[in-house]
């Protein structure tokens, strides 16, 4: 599987849009790239995926660049609730049983 | 919906004695997966269930480690001889998995055990 890269830690204020942005230079044309984010003592929670269109949920935005090695959830309008650390990540093909996931992008949602 | 549940949330147990933490996946999924998550850190694949294929072992850390599921529900992970490095967060999630779609997985909130 490709390997994401993210910002350690990211801050947004409360209202705004938080852009959550990963790296995957190295993705694969069958590869999907995967949101989850996992809240204080909870498990992880998927967000989205896409594969080369973007994407939007009742949750949040995919954009995914034209070369596919860049991706930026957007969360519209953030709230306290949303901090969280937030995972990107890449899958190879769908029996790909293992969903590694990084350290990932702690986001702070600030009042 | 249920979503998936786990049991116990906590377990503080000493070293050298057995633990079993219970998985109950969501109603009509045929996957199941265990993860670990150390502290601060991401989580670690340890084995995989779909249906009544054989199992994905590929990521248990060592034969102190198993795991069975009843057909395609309950799941239980048994760690035996427990060491202060299985300390972690043990995390269960299911998915609809069928095969050529790409499935998204469903966490539990997962047991923290502590190993004194």
């Amino acid at each position: 599987d490709a390997k994401t890269t993210q910002p350690t830690s990211m801050d947004c204020a409360e209202g705004r849009a938080a852009n959550l942005p990963c790296n995957h230079s190295t993705i694969s044309g069958n590869e999907y790239v995967y949101w989850y984010r996992q809240i204080h003592s909870q498990g992880p929670q998927y967000i989205i995926h896409g594969l080369k269109n973007n994407e939007t949920n009742e949750m949040a935005s995919l954009i995914i660049t034209e070369d596919r090695k860049s991706s930026t959830l957007i969360l519209p309008h953030a709230t306290l609730r949303d901090t969280a650390v937030y995972y990107c990540i890449v899958r190879v093909k769908v029996d790909n049983n293992d969903m590694r996931f990084g350290a990932g992008t702690r986001l702070t949602v600030k009042p | 919906g249920a979503g998936v549940s786990q049991s116990p949330s906590n377990k503080v147990t000493e070293k050298g004695k057995d633990v079993e933490l219970r998985c109950d996946p969501i109603s009509g999924h045929t996957a199941l997966y265990w993860y670990r998550q150390r502290l601060g850190q991401g989580l670690e694949f340890l084995i995989y269930f779909q249906g009544n294929s054989a199992p994905d072992k590929s990521g248990l850390p060592s034969d102190r480690f198993s795991a069975e599921r009843t057909g395609e529900s309950v799941s239980t992970l048994t760690i035996q001889r427990t060491q202060q490095e299985d300390s972690a967060v043990y995390l269960c999630a299911s998915s609809p998995r069928a095969r050529g779609l790409i499935d998204t997985q469903y966490f539990g909130p997962g047991t923290r055990l502590t190993v004194l």
